[in-house]
């Protein structure tokens, strides 16, 4: 069944940096585009960044761009969110989330992982 | 960016009711439109894709229903299992947009 299995959320310090994991198996990864949405604390769900099958197309919401970059080892069957220049704002639970179906035919969320809180206060 | 709109923001229901949610996008979509709830606690769970389509292993007392900028989740009939926060989101083009929510509450 698929399975996917968040890292690396922790507390840190206003402008440093943190690399969230996604350790996915149970389908072929490699043919599935990725993405990462976030839910602050009482809050709603906000979808953050998307990363296509092959890794070669990456979009990102604006709250995050040119803070945030996504990226995926398919050999690895792991996906990263790297977070610099992290804010009280980007507080949140983060989920891994895979898509409906293959090559982008489906872009809703059909998978979740369990989430991994990021705090971000000094 | 396409905005999306829930209605009401909170509903409180008896057991047996028809509940009915609505979804609202600022420009048309098409039928690009997911469902998701999301139970106290627990991770969000996919309920309906392609506004209409519903997801396997999903009771059928869930419904969606809409096109271009209207849609509608209906719960034909509610249950106490069926308590928490309901979603939107287009996922036609990006920003993936989720709708700001509907909590359901049992009456």
């Amino acid at each position: 069944q698929v399975q996917l299995v968040e890292s690396g959320g922790g507390v840190v310090q206003p402008g440093r940096s943190l690399r969230l994991s996604c350790a996915a198996s149970g389908f072929t990864f490699s043919n599935y585009a990725m993405h990462w949405v976030r839910q602050a604390p009482g809050k709603g769900l906000e979808w953050v960044t998307i990363i296509s099958f092959d890794g070669n197309n990456k979009y990102y919401a604006d709250s995050v761009k040119g803070r945030f970059t996504i990226s995926r080892d398919n050999s690895k069957n792991t996906l990263y969110l790297q977070m610099n220049s992290l804010r009280a704002e980007d507080t949140a639970v983060y989920y891994c989330a895979r898509e409906g179906g293959p090559y982008g035919s489906g872009s809703f969320h059909a998978y979740w992982g369990q989430g991994t809180l990021v705090t971000v206060s000094s | 960016d396409i905005q999306m709109t829930q209605s009401p923001s909170s509903l409180s229901a008896s057991v047996g009711d028809r509940v009915t949610i609505t979804c609202r996008a600022s420009q048309g979509i098409s039928n690009y439109l997911a469902w998701y709830q999301q139970k106290p606690g627990k991770v969000p769970k996919l309920l309906i894709y392609a506004a209409s389509t519903l997801q396997s292993g999903v009771p059928s007392r869930f419904s969606g229903s809409g096109s271009g900028t209207d849609f509608t989740l209906t719960i034909s009939s509610l249950q106490s299992e069926d308590v928490g926060t309901y979603y939107c989101q287009k996922y036609n083009s990006v920003p993936l947009t989720f709708g700001g929510g509907t909590k359901v509450e049992i009456k």
